[in-house]
């Protein structure tokens, strides 16, 4: 299976200020069609995870540009350019390249 | 839009059989694949497996020996049945669908597996 290591475990942020979360995989992501099978979920307090970006870089629908997914290969960022108060949640990245899929472990982002 | 509504028993005895049904509107099961994931109280998600329109099933590497997941396109319903469970499959499950990613997540059903 492909192991997905994510950090840092915790990030505590200043609204307005930007934040990073890195992926790692085992493995590489990039498919043969020129994609990265990488995806990142925010699961906010007490809701169910939601797409933000998927292969890598895109945007999923009604996401706050803000938001932007890079890298390729078996490393990736998560970036948000000015952090808000309702970005706060646990943030996922998971590897649909090959089953079984797997989850990194998730960073924390809360408000200083 | 697109809804989905897991259901199924809340409690589920040791050594006995969980099983959970998801209920999808505004988007066919003929179109999206789709998946279950869990999520054990204050931790991070676990993918348990998911089935593509193109017939191809993948499982939990772990869970695979217990796990049986099925799809009732004229009901637009898929469900999960992992036998011979623990106090370590306690969790909310999670039905999702979507095309590339995972686009479209029930609420959550917790599971509490308990004598």
């Amino acid at each position: 299976d492909i192991v997905m290591t994510q950090s840092p475990l915790s990030l505590p942020v200043t609204p307005g200020e930007p934040a990073s979360v890195s992926c790692r995989s085992s493995q590489s992501l990039l498919h043969s069609d020129g994609y990265n099978y990488l995806h990142w979920y925010l699961q906010k307090p007490g809701q169910s995870p939601q797409l933000l970006i998927y292969l890598g870089s895109y945007r999923a629908s009604g996401v706050p540009d803000r938001f932007s997914g890079s890298g390729s290969g078996t490393d990736f960022t998560l970036k948000i350019s000015r952090v808000e108060a309702e970005d706060v949640g646990n943030y996922y990245c998971m590897q649909a390249l090959q089953g079984p899929y797997t989850f990194g472990g998730g960073t924390k982002v809360d408000i200083k | 839009q697109v809804q989905l509504q897991e259901s199924g028993p809340g409690l589920v005895k040791p050594s006995e059989t969980l099983s959970l049904t998801c209920t999808v509107s505004g988007a066919s099961l003929r179109t999206y694949n789709w998946t279950w994931i869990r999520q054990p109280a204050g931790k991070g998600l676990e993918w348990i497996g998911r089935s593509s329109t193109g017939g191809t099933t993948d499982y939990n590497s772990s869970l695979k020996s217990r796990l049986t997941m099925s799809v009732d396109t004229s009901k637009n319903q898929f469900s999960l049945r992992l036998r011979s469970v623990t106090a370590a499959d306690t969790a909310v499950y999670y039905c999702v669908v979507g095309y590339v990613a995972l686009d479209y997540w029930g609420q959550g059903m917790p599971v509490i597996v308990s004598s």
